[in-house]
């Protein structure tokens, strides 16, 4: 059974729109969540999450968690064409020192 | 944040033959870790290379398979053994290189094996 799940798995939407995208994850041994963007290869860090309600923010890009429900959301405001990429969501855990992915969001963005 | 500079980008291989993956990281890191992305896939951890002891295999990953060099605190190669078309995948290399800041990871080598 898959410890983060991610929705949707793939989303299209035009210049401009706000998109968000969701991350749903165990609870046990829970230490932090974070969120890379995937555009050929490499995964990009965006955020790490380890408090609840937090917003972390950079330009259009914004993420919260929340360890009450267990999940996360990503947003982007007015996407752009360069937004287009895989978003992936991952967890890492109290005693375990690698990351455990989710399966990603496909966003592809449209002028 | 770390830099790692991975090679090669890409490759084509023959089925039967191997391949080794170089990271080389520009500041010094106790773990590395080694992931493969198939197709259409998310990432999967295949090991932990610690400097000065054997690597740590995930479950459905084996050392004769996937051969682990960590000869000191900046540099790891994984070695793809025997390939087979269903090795084609990118392989990647990440470290932490702080409690306070995310995984850092190489550019990643795209492997397609014919």
């Amino acid at each position: 059974e898959d410890k983060v799940v991610q929705s949707p798995l793939s989303l299209v939407v035009h210049e401009g729109d706000t998109v968000t995208l969701n991350c749903s994850y165990e609870v046990t041994n829970f230490r932090s969540l974070l969120w890379y963007k995937q555009e050929k290869k490499a995964p990009t860090f965006l955020f790490m999450l380890t408090s609840s309600g937090i917003e972390k923010k950079s330009g259009r890009l914004s993420s919260i968690l929340d360890k009450k429900e267990l999940f996360s959301i990503l947003n982007i405001t007015a996407t752009q064409t360069g937004d287009s990429a895989v978003y992936l969501c991952a967890q890492s855990l109290s005693g375990a020192n690698n990351l455990f992915f989710g399966t990603g969001t496909r966003l592809t963005v449209i002028p | 944040s770390a830099v790692i500079s991975q090679k090669p980008s890409r490759d084509i291989c023959q089925r039967g033959t191997s391949l080794t993956i170089q990271c080389q990281v520009d500041s010094q890191v106790t773990m590395m870790f080694w992931y493969r992305q198939q197709p259409g896939q998310s990432l999967t951890l295949i090991a932990t290379a610690n400097q000065g002891s054997e690597a740590t295999y995930e479950s459905g990953f084996v050392i004769d398979k996937f051969p682990i060099s960590r000869p000191n605190l900046t540099f790891s190669t994984l070695t793809v053994s025997n390939m087979s078309p269903e090795d084609s995948s990118i392989y990647l290399c990440s470290v932490r290189p702080t409690d306070n800041y995310g995984y850092t990871f190489g550019s990643g080598t795209r492997l397609t094996v014919v």
